[in-house]
C-alpha cells in the first residue's frame, strides 16, 4: 500500500553541523514530495518541496534530493542554528488529483547550542 | 489575516460526548482536508472533500462525520467520543487540481476525552 518511510526518528547535532534526514516512497507515480517542519505546539509549514522533474533543489541553508530510481528523497539543513529543533515530515502525494498526502513518521532534530 | 482557522484550539471533554471542530480557508482553495496527529506526532490523513465533494474517506470510525457547507468551510463532527480519540486535529487545504500542491495547515484543535 502507500508508504513513506522517514529516518531517523530523532537527531541531535551541534550548531553549525549539517542535518540530513532520509525518506522512501512506495507509489513510483508520486511526483510532489514536500517537506514540513514543525514546531512544538504550532502546524506544520512547508519548507521546501520538489517535483519528480526535478534532481535537486536549494533555498538558503536548506537543500532537497531526489531519487526517482531509488525512490528515495532527503532533506540537507547545513550550518543548523538552535531555531531549526523542531520536528520535521517528509510527504509525498499519491498521483491523483485528490491532493492527498502521506507523511513520514517524522524526525525530531536538537540542535545544542 | 489567517490563510487556515479551525476553532476551538482546545477542547476538553467526557467519553461519550459529542462534539464538532470548525474550519475555514480564505486562500479560494478547492480541496480541504482533516488529519490526526496522535501522540506519536504521526501525521494521517482521515477525510478529504472538493469543493463540497468527499473524495477521500479513510478507514475511519463511523462516529467521525465531516461536512463541508461550501468549498471554504470543513467541519467535523464527533459522536460518542472514546478515549482513543484524544489527539490533535489538523484542517489543511491546497489546490489539489493539477495534481501535488503545498498544503497549508491550521493551527490545529487538541482534543482531550477524559
Amino acid at each position: 500500500g502507500e508508504n513513506v518511510e522517514q529516518h531517523p526518528s530523532t537527531l541531535s547535532v551541534q550548531e553549525g553541523d549539517s542535518a540530513v534526514i532520509k525518506c522512501t516512497y512506495s507509489d513510483s507515480a508520486s511526483n510532489y514530495f514536500p517537506w514540513y517542519k514543525q514546531e512544538l505546539g504550532k502546524r506544520p509549514q512547508l519548507i521546501i518541496d520538489i517535483r519528480s522533474n526535478v534532481g535537486e533543489k536549494k533555498d538558503q541553508r536548506i537543500a532537497v534530493t531526489l531519487n526517482k530510481t531509488a525512490k528515495h528523497f532527503s532533506l540537507h539543513i547545513t550550518e543548523t542554528q538552535p531555531e531549526d529543533s523542531a520536528v520535521y515530515f517528509c510527504a509525498a502525494n499519491i498521483a491523483s488529483n485528490t491532493g492527498k498526502l502521506i507523511f513520514g513518521q517524522g524526525t525530531t532534530l536538537q540542535v545544542k547550542p | 489575516d489567517t490563510a487556515v482557522s479551525q476553532t476551538p484550539k482546545y477542547l476538553v471533554t467526557q467519553m461519550g460526548n459529542d462534539k464538532s471542530i470548525k474550519c475555514e480557508q480564505n486562500l479560494g482553495h478547492d480541496t480541504m482536508y482533516w488529519y490526526k496527529q496522535d501522540s506519536k506526532k504521526f501525521l494521517k490523513i482521515m477525510f478529504s472533500y472538493n469543493n463540497k465533494e468527499l473524495i477521500i474517506n479513510e478507514t475511519v470510525p463511523n462516529r467521525f462525520s465531516p461536512k463541508s457547507p461550501d468549498k471554504a468551510h470543513l467541519n467535523l463532527h464527533i459522536n460518542s467520543l472514546e478515549l482513543g480519540d484524544s489527539a490533535v486535529y489538523f484542517c489543511a487545504s491546497s489546490q489539489a487540481r493539477g495534481g501535488g500542491t503545498e498544503a497549508f495547515f491550521g493551527q490545529g484543535t487538541r482534543l482531550t476525552v477524559v
